[in-house]
């Protein structure tokens, strides 16, 4: 089976601007996470989403959204973004427990 | 809530020298326990994992038990090699109505010389 894919793999945007990230899970999987990584706050979890609806929510502000498409590929969205949301974003897709994760995007804001 | 510390780096150790890398947990409840390793330039795999206190998650040369009287879950290899140069994650997972969401340590980086 192909693994986690996530695109871009690498995003470079400026402040104010808007941004999608996309990820495909695992062919079967039904529940995709978001994961945010920086060198200061490690990794945090943004939310679950599992046959379309969101399921689990972490404590990101409103900018940070997602949704799931009936395939199960997910995407998320920052909006106006600022320059602290500079990280790495993992996507996980799991099916009845262990997560498997993608090579995640590298979005640099400027 | 919820949270993981685990030891903070860098190590830096010689071939075949004996890793520990330590881990503890608060958490409620019994949660299920990994540990994750992320080599540069990728995501997360999953290295290990425990789901019941006394259990013994094991991988590649790597053993990890949970603990639940000290709430831990030490990661050990007997003898590392430069291939295991990495950053190491120590997580906890709730399930919380069928959601999967982990909770995971500063990580610890490895970094194993010839």
């Amino acid at each position: 089976k192909a693994g986690v894919t996530q695109t871009p793999r690498y995003l470079i945007k400026t402040r104010g601007q808007q941004v999608t990230l996309s990820c495909s899970p695992i062919s079967g999987h039904r529940s995709v996470s978001w994961y945010q990584q920086t060198p200061g706050q490690g990794l945090q979890f943004l939310f679950e989403y599992f046959s379309e609806t969101q399921r689990n929510k972490g404590n990101f502000p409103g900018r940070f959204s997602g949704r799931q498409f009936s395939n199960s590929r997910s995407e998320m969205n920052v909006s106006t973004l600022e320059l602290g949301d500079s990280a790495l974003y993992l996507c996980a897709s799991s099916e009845q427990g262990e997560q498997f994760f993608g090579p995640g995007t590298r979005l640099t804001v400027l | 809530g919820d949270s993981v510390t685990q030891m903070e780096g860098p190590v830096t150790l010689s071939e075949e020298a004996f890793l520990t890398i330590n881990c503890t947990y608060t958490a409620t409840g019994y949660p299920s326990l990994f540990w994750y390793v992320q080599y540069p330039g990728e995501g997360l795999q999953l290295l290990l994992k425990a789901t019941k206190a006394d259990d013994k998650g094991s991988n590649k040369g790597f053993e990890a038990t949970y603990r639940k009287e000290t709430t831990s879950f030490h990661l050990e290899k007997g003898s590392v090699q430069v291939s295991d140069s990495a950053v190491y994650f120590c997580a906890l997972s709730r399930p919380f109505q069928g959601a999967q969401k982990l909770v995971f340590g500063q990580g610890t980086r490895l970094t194993i010389n010839p």
